[in-house]
């Protein structure tokens, strides 16, 4: 059974503070992807990462796929209240997603 | 263009009760996806179409459910005799092309149908 655990499970920080977000799994995926969801909507894609260890960059977001392709790493720089959300880890091999349970982020102004 | 839709947003069921959830994908998408996310958890995947083949359900929990797209565009989800533990957001994802090995084509979501079952 291909697992991934996100850690951490929730996260408060103030605004202009930065942090990272970890999904690990001890299985390899072919793709991972970072989603973000909003209550009371479906999750967003933010981005795809396929290549170890690629480091794709979205404003301030940095998301990077360990070598192995077994993690992957999201880092906010200077987060705003605007980022709050629930962000989801999904590793995939044939087209199915396997979510991580997620990172509760809320950012105080 | 429109994106992803299902109805009922809302549904609040007695056990025992059958409920039907309907997911409208994009337009022209081949792949369908259905999953299960429970409060605060991340989404679990139940089911998988593509046109009206249903390719994949190992992921659907029990017999009690059952995924249709008869014509290869909506799809239903039928729940019968609903549990409480059967209380859950049920999302619907549609993408363009069929997955292939080593590539992943974008799953639009839609915004989920939250079943409460009392």
């Amino acid at each position: 059974t291909q697992l991934l655990e996100q850690s951490p499970q929730f996260l408060s920080i103030q605004e202009g503070e930065n942090l990272t977000v970890y999904c690990n799994s001890s299985s390899v995926f072919s793709s991972l992807q970072w989603y973000r969801q909003e209550p009371g909507e479906g999750p967003v894609l933010l981005v795809t990462v396929v290549t170890g260890g690629e480091v794709k960059k979205l404003k301030r977001l940095t998301f990077q796929f360990g070598d192995a392709r077994k993690d992957s790493s999201l880092h906010i720089t200077a987060a705003q209240p605007g980022d709050t959300g629930l962000y989801l880890c999904a590793g995939s091999n044939t087209g199915k997603l396997i979510f991580g349970q997620g990172t509760t982020l809320q950012v105080k102004p | 263009g429109a994106g992803v839709s299902q109805s009922p947003r809302y549904k609040v069921a007695k056990r025992g009760q059958d409920v039907a959830l309907r997911c409208d994908p994009i337009s022209g998408h081949v792949s369908l996806f259905w999953y299960q996310q429970a409060l605060g958890q991340g989404p679990e995947f139940l089911t998988y179409f593509q046109n009206e083949a249903q390719l994949d359900k190992s992921g659907l929990p029990s017999d009690r459910f059952f995924a249709e797209r008869p014509e290869g565009s909506v799809s239903t989800l039928k729940i019968q005799r609903t549990q409480q533990e059967d209380s859950a957001v049920y999302l619907c994802a549609s993408s363009l092309m069929r997955p292939t090995s080593g590539a992943q084509e974008t799953q639009y979501f839609g915004p989920g149908t939250r079943l409460l079952v009392l």
